[in-house]
This record gives structure tokens, sequence and C-alpha cells, in this order.
């Protein structure tokens, strides 16, 4: 069985960055893609960006291009997602959730598995 | 980008009846479309994908239908623990993967 398992809650100062990690157990981690997904306050769900970490390549929209890194380490099972120049805009639950079919299918696939979120609270 | 668009954005139903929920596409997205649930404080939980093949562990009173740009949600008889927002997903075109803004469902 997949588990995703996520960092705990964050309070970040406008301007500075966050780090959030997401620790997968079960499964074969590096023939899936991660992506982040956030919900802000009373609001739908948003695509951050996700990652390959079999190949270590990331894939962002256009919005988050510059402030978001996402990276992987396959030997510890985990993704991270860097957000950088934190508004209060950004205070959110963030997501990370599993797809792909494992040989080949990596984001045209649904999220499977959801980490339990990561509250992230920007205020000065 | 893809649009997706949800309706009706609050669906208000008895418990025992039934729901159909909808969702449109800007542009084909074929059948990779996704729809989820989610509970206040928890996470989203994928229900169908492939449009209209449930998830591992989904009870059959859930059903999805469509292809292209028009698609379904059905919920046959509304059980009390099925009172949540749905969430429709296309993962067709991308970046970016995009989702809907929702489907509340409430006890009438």
């Amino acid at each position: 069985q997949v588990q995703l398992v996520q960092s705990g809650a964050e309070v970040k100062k406008p301007g500075s960055s966050v780090k959030v990690t997401c620790k997968a157990f079960g499964g074969t981690f590096g023939r899936y893609a991660v992506s982040w997904v956030r919900q802000a306050p009373g609001q739908g769900l948003e695509w951050m960006g996700g990652i390959i970490p079999l190949f270590g390549t990331a894939n962002y929209p256009q919005r988050f291009q510059g402030r978001v890194t996402i990276t992987a380490d396959e030997s510890a099972t985990t993704a991270y997602l860097d957000l950088s120049s934190l508004r209060s805009e950004d205070t959110a639950v963030y997501y990370c959730a599993r797809s792909g079919d494992g040989s080949g299918h990596y984001y045209s696939r649904a999220f499977d598995y959801w980490g339990q979120g990561t509250l992230v609270t920007v205020s000065s | 980008e893809i649009v997706m668009t949800q309706s009706p954005a609050t669906l208000s139903v008895s418990p025992g009846e039934r729901a159909t929920l909808s969702c449109r596409a800007s542009q084909s997205v074929s059948s990779n479309l996704a729809w989820y649930q989610q509970k206040p404080g928890q996470a989203p939980r994928l229900l169908i994908y492939g449009a209209s093949t449930r998830a591992t562990g989904i009870p059959a009173r859930f059903s999805g239908s469509g292809s292209g740009t028009e698609f379904n949600l059905t919920i046959s008889s509304l059980q009390s623990e099925d009172f949540a927002v749905y969430y429709c997903q296309q993962y067709n075109n991308w970046p970016p993967i995009t989702f809907g803004g929702g489907t509340k469902v409430e006890i009438k």
C-alpha cells in the first residue's frame, strides 16, 4: 500500500521561502510522477507542477515558473516543493500526489495517492 | 490551457436521491478525465479515472460518463457519507494539469 507523508505546518513571513517534503512509503517511487497541488482557504485545487524522480525532470505551469522548484531524491523516496518570494496569497494547504502507471505514462494518469496536506501560512 | 467548468456550483439533494454533476472542458480532453471527492479537512480522493472507470474501492453507486468536452458524474442513491465537494480534472493536455472549480453536494 502506497502512503505519502508530508512535513508539518509552516508559518512564514512575506518575501521568505518555504520547503515542503513528501515521503513515499510503498510502491516504486521513481517510476511515477509526483505533483504538487495547492488549495487556498475555501478555494479549489491548483496544480503547481510535478517531477518524475527516475529522470529528475520537473514540469511547471507558466504562472509558477521562476518561483517554484520541485526536486526529488529517489534514494530517499522523497519529493520536495520549494516556493520562494512568499506573499499572503500563497497561504494554502499544499498536497503532493502521485500519478502514472509505473510503465512510462506519468502525467497522463489521474492522481491515485495523495499526501495528507501541509498548511503554509504567510503572515507578517 | 484547458479550462474546466463544473456545474452547478452547489447541488442540494436528499439522501437516497440521484445526483448528476457536470464538467465541461474548453477543448477536447478525450477520456483523460478524473473525478475526485473531497471532505472538509481531508485530501481529495480519486473516484473515477478515464472518464468512466471506478478507482479501487469506490462503490458502484458512483459512475462517470462522457468524452471529448462533456462529462458527468452520477451518484445513483446518495448516502450520508457522499455529501462533499467534487472536482473534475483533465490530464490530457499538460502542462498545466487543470481542475474544475468544484461542485458542493449538500443535504437538502
